[in-house]
């Protein structure tokens, strides 16, 4: 069964350095998500990408974020300068036209020191 | 502006008792879908069952059962005869569909813990 996939699964990095988290969603799928859970609390909406551009976003989402999907399958979250509250679990999920259930990636964990 | 109460912070059962997990929304749409997610102890989110906002016939799915009520604005999650695999944190979600402007973001409740002892 085809399923969202994350990388790196941990990924710790120093406060102020650039950090690019990977994600390759489900092939026929064409609406695309980005969630992040601090630990311990609920999931939260960052952005969603629709026809290679940002469709919504939230307000997390501010400037040192961006989204890209460089080629034909891969789905990327920059984060600019990191902070320390950037320091939460990231989900990428994904989902096919008409059908509003969004499957999850196994998430990536970030650590920032 | 969505949102999403899941009141029960924690719940502790014995394997084979029932349990219920509240889940109470607000949304100003007509049109919306509803969304439990599992989350096991290694944190993936594990989609469970959706349903959209014309659609309030309850479903029963092997041990899990789910009872939807516009009414109240509520839509609960009940596991039968659990088990110990059943220990996650479950969340309920939703997502706003009307006015041609929403995407499918979800938005999620806090989320309930549930353990079931053996």
């Amino acid at each position: 069964e085809p399923e969202v996939t994350q990388t790196p699964s941990h990924q710790v990095t120093q406060m102020g350095q650039e950090v690019i988290l990977r994600c390759v969603p489900i092939s026929n799928h064409l609406y695309f998500y980005w969630y992040r859970q601090i630990l311990g609390q609920k999931v939260e909406f960052l952005v969603s990408f629709y026809n290679n551009e940002i469709s919504e976003k939230s307000e997390i989402f501010d400037d040192q974020f961006s989204v890209e999907r460089p080629d034909g399958s891969n789905f990327t979250l920059k984060i600019r300068s990191t902070k320390l509250e950037d320091s939460a679990m990231y989900f990428c999920a994904s989902r096919v036209l008409k059908r509003y259930e969004q499957y999850f990636g196994p998430g990536t964990r970030l650590t920032v020191t | 502006a969505q949102k999403v109460t899941q009141a029960q912070t924690e719940i502790s059962v014995v394997e084979k008792e029932d349990v219920t997990l509240d889940c109470v929304y607000e949304t100003r749409d007509t049109t919306y879908y509803l969304f439990w997610y599992k989350q096991p102890p290694s944190g993936e989110l594990v989609f469970l069952i959706r349903r959209n906002s014309f659609d309030e016939q309850n479903e029963i799915s092997g041990r899990y059962s789910w009872n939807f009520q516009k009414s109240t604005s509520s839509f609960n999650f009940t596991i039968t005869a659990s088990q110990v695999v059943d220990s996650a944190v479950y969340f309920c979600a939703l997502s706003e569909m009307g006015g041609g402007t929403s995407y499918g973001k979800l938005t999620f409740g806090q989320g309930t813990i549930l353990t079931v002892h053996p």
